[in-house]
C-alpha cells in the first residue's frame, strides 16, 4: 500500500524564522511529488518535483526531492503570518494504478 | 481562465439518503479526480476520470460512484449515506493526456454533513 508520511505534524514559529517540512514516501511507480498549501479552503499548488537534486524555488519557498532516499523537504525562509496553513505533500503514481496519495499534512502556525 | 467549480458548496443529508455532487473542471482539462477529506484520515483519493472513463479507483466501498460527461464535467454519487461519509469532497482537474501527468487544480469542495 502506498504511504506518504509528513513531519512534524505541527509547528509553531515566530515571524522571520526559517522552517523545514519533511515528506517521506513509499509508493509503486513513482511519477512525481507535489506540495500544496491549504488554508481554510481547497489546496493550492506550490511545487511539482520529478527529478532528484533539482531545487524548485518560488520566492521564500523552495523544495527538493531525493528519489534515492525517498523524501522531499519544503523550506520556507523569513516566515510571515500569511504562511500559516496546512502544508500537504502528495505523491503521484502512474502506470495502470494512477493515483495521488496524500500525507496528513503539517500545520504551520507563524506568530507575529 | 475560470477555476474548478463544485456544486453545491454545502449539503446536509440524513443517513440512508443518497447524494450527487457536481464538478466542472478548468476549460481544456480532461482529467477529473475526486477526494474525500476528513480530520481523521486527511485527503483520500476516491477515483479519477479521463475522457469519460474511470482510470483508477481508491479504496472506497461501492456506495461511492462517479461518472464523467463528454464536456469533462463530472458527478460523484454516494448512496445509502452513513454518518462517516460526512466530509469535505474535493474535485481536482488536470490536463493529463494518456498517462502523462500534470498539475492538479482543486475546486473549493462540497461540505457534506450526514445527520
Amino acid at each position: 500500500e502506498d504511504k506518504v508520511v509528513q513531519s512534524p505534524l505541527s509547528l509553531v514559529v515566530h515571524e522571520g524564522d526559517t522552517v523545514t517540512l519533511n515528506c517521506s514516501y513509499e509508493v509503486t511507480n513513482f511519477r512525481s511529488l507535489l506540495w500544496y498549501k491549504q488554508e481554510k479552503k481547497a489546496p493550492t499548488f506550490l511545487f511539482m518535483l520529478t527529478s532528484s537534486g533539482i531545487e524548485k524555488k518560488s520566492g521564500r519557498l523552495s523544495s527538493i526531492l531525493d528519489k534515492k532516499e525517498l523524501f522531499s523537504i519544503l523550506n520556507i525562509t523569513a516566515t510571515q503570518t500569511g504562511d500559516s496553513a496546512v502544508y500537504l505533500c502528495a505523491v503521484e503514481s502512474g502506470g495502470s494504478n494512477y493515483k495521488l496519495t496524500f500525507g496528513k499534512g503539517t500545520l504551520l502556525t507563524v506568530n507575529p | 481562465k475560470a477555476g474548478v467549480t463544485q456544486t453545491p458548496r454545502y449539503l446536509i443529508k440524513t443517513r440512508g439518503q443518497q447524494v450527487t455532487l457536481s464538478c466542472s473542471p478548468i476549460s481544456g482539462h480532461r482529467s477529473v479526480s475526486w477526494y474525500q477529506q476528513t480530520p481523521g484520515q486527511g485527503l483520500q483519493f476516491l477515483f479519477e476520470y479521463f475522457s469519460e472513463t474511470q482510470r483508477n479507483k481508491g479504496n472506497f466501498p461501492g456506495r461511492f460512484s462517479g461518472r464523467q460527461f463528454s464536456n469533462s464535467r463530472s458527478e460523484m454519487n454516494v448512496s445509502t449515506l452513513e454518518l462517516g461519509d460526512s466530509a469535505l469532497y474535493l474535485c481536482a482537474s488536470s490536463f493529463a493526456t494518456g498517462w502523462v501527468t500534470d498539475t492538479q487544480y482543486f475546486g473549493p469542495g462540497t461540505r457534506l454533513t450526514v445527520l
